[in-house]
């Protein structure tokens, strides 16, 4: 089983303070992503990268940075908390099938739930 | 841009009724069409999905068919069950391994 892991359920930080979320899977996966989940908004996407070291902004990347150093690990990173950022925070990973249009399910961790105060 | 517009719930229903939750999306070439489930406490699961016109997707009961000419992907189930309560969410996907283009969420609650 693809196994998607994030590196805390939730977290507590205060207005200011640099935050970093971790996000494995061990499936040998490509491409990996950082969404944000907020009630009456569905997911919004951070930030995505398609092999180490390379990133790609999504549609609301404003206040968040990224880092792939290793296939398997992508960390998004809050330079300064703030408390607009309180949210739950999903990874994702998608691994690809090959050519042809095939689509491989894009799998997801359980989430870390943000709060800063 | 490429979107998704699904019904807002919350949506309640008892044990054994029947289930549809419409989703229609706006989306140049020919999109992949998803629904994901996630639990309470849980992250998001696939729960079924299409990638062509006329494709229909089926999981635990659940269906839902690719209609191009309508741009829609409704979710439906036969008999909902009080394990089926949580929030359904359809996504689309413009190209292999993509990220996701989400609509906003349904709440399902079941009751027996």
């Amino acid at each position: 089983d693809v196994k998607v892991t994030q590196s805390s359920r939730y977290l507590v930080k205060r207005t200011g303070e640099k935050v970093f979320l971790e996000c494995v899977q061990d499936m040998d996966h490509e491409n990996m992503f950082w969404y944000r989940q907020d009630p009456g908004l569905g997911l919004r996407l951070i930030y995505f990268s398609y092999d180490v070291k390379m990133k790609e902004k999504g549609d609301i990347p404003e206040g968040y940075s990224v880092s792939r150093e290793k296939k398997e690990r992508f960390s998004l990173i809050l330079e300064s908390a703030s408390t607009n950022q309180t949210s739950m925070y999903l990874c994702a990973s998608i691994g690809l099938a090959g050519g042809g249009g095939s689509y491989n399910e894009q799998f997801f961790g359980p989430g870390t739930r943000l709060t800063v105060l | 841009g490429d979107s998704v517009t699904q019904m807002e719930g919350p949506v309640t229903l008892s044990e054994e009724a029947f289930l549809t939750i419409n989703c229609t999306y706006t989306a140049t070439g020919y999109p992949s069409l998803f629904w994901y489930v996630q639990y309470p406490g849980e992250g998001l699961q696939l729960l079924l999905k299409a990638t062509k016109a006329d494709d229909k997707g089926s999981n635990k009961g659940f269906e839902a068919t690719y209609r191009k000419e309508t741009t829609s992907f409704h979710l439906e189930k036969g008999s909902v069950q009080v394990s089926d309560s949580a929030v359904y969410f359809c996504a689309l996907s413009r190209q292999a391994g993509t990220a996701l283009i989400f609509g906003k969420g349904t709440t399902l609650s079941v009751s027996s």
